[in-house]
């Protein structure tokens, strides 16, 4: 079965602080992706990668930057956390061919205080 | 610019009932719209799909109707069960590459036994 695994699943921070986010994913997939939730305005794309070392930017990148080492392993940092931040992030992944299904993580869900 | 749209924000019906969420698209390169359903706590999970080419889709009690021409497209659960009760999300995707999914605000969906 697919999976996505994010971590921390909850994290308080520090307005100013710096944060790391980590998604680690087990289905061979080539194509990750960081997205933030809030009320009212569904998922909304922050960064992307389609391939280990290279990253691209979704429609809301301001305030994050994001790494990927390896195929598994996608990372999304916030270099000064800000109190806009504060909101339940998810990490996905899918296949290369077009309308293959996107996994989801369960979220990280962070407060910045 | 909220390229996918989502209505009602909020839906109740009782437990037999049959919901109706729609959802409207601006771009017209979108080709396969995925709904996510999605519980507290939880990432989105894949419901059911349809591509541009289909102008209908259903598995079990879940059925798309999709309106090119118009930009709109429904979903229809059937029976609705309390275990429905979730936020439903619309989402849009085209050609090109990266398998960037476009959200929906989301829609809210409460069955009442």
């Amino acid at each position: 079965e697919a999976a996505v695994t994010q971590s921390p699943r909850s994290k308080v921070a520090v307005t100013g602080g710096k944060v790391t986010l980590s998604c680690h994913q087990t289905n061979n997939h080539d194509y990750m992706y960081w997205y933030r939730q809030d009320t009212g305005h569904g998922l909304r794309l922050i960064h992307y990668s389609y391939v280990a070392d290279s990253t691209e930017k979704g429609d809301i990148p301001d305030g994050y930057k994001a790494s990927r080492p390896s195929q598994e392993n996608f990372s999304l940092i916030l270099e000064l956390a800000s109190l806009s931040q504060t909101a339940v992030y998810f990490c996905a992944s899918t296949g290369e061919i077009q309308g293959t299904e996107v996994f989801f993580g369960k979220g990280t869900r962070l407060t910045v205080v | 610019q909220q390229q996918v749209r989502q209505s009602p924000q909020s839906l109740t019906v009782w437990e037999g009932e049959t919901a109706i969420l729609n959802c409207s698209y601006e771009n017209s390169a979108f080709d396969y719209f995925p709904w996510y359903q999605q519980f507290p706590g939880e990432g989105p999970a894949l419901l059911i799909s349809i591509l541009s080419v289909s102008n209908k889709k259903e598995d079990g009690r879940f059925t798309i109707f999709f309106n090119k021409r118009e930009k709109k497209l429904s979903l229809h659960i059937a029976d609705s069960q309390p275990g429905d009760s979730a936020t439903y999300f619309c989402a849009a995707s085209g050609p090109g590459g990266n398998n960037k999914l476009t959200f929906g605000q989301g829609t809210v969906l409460s069955v009442i036994p």
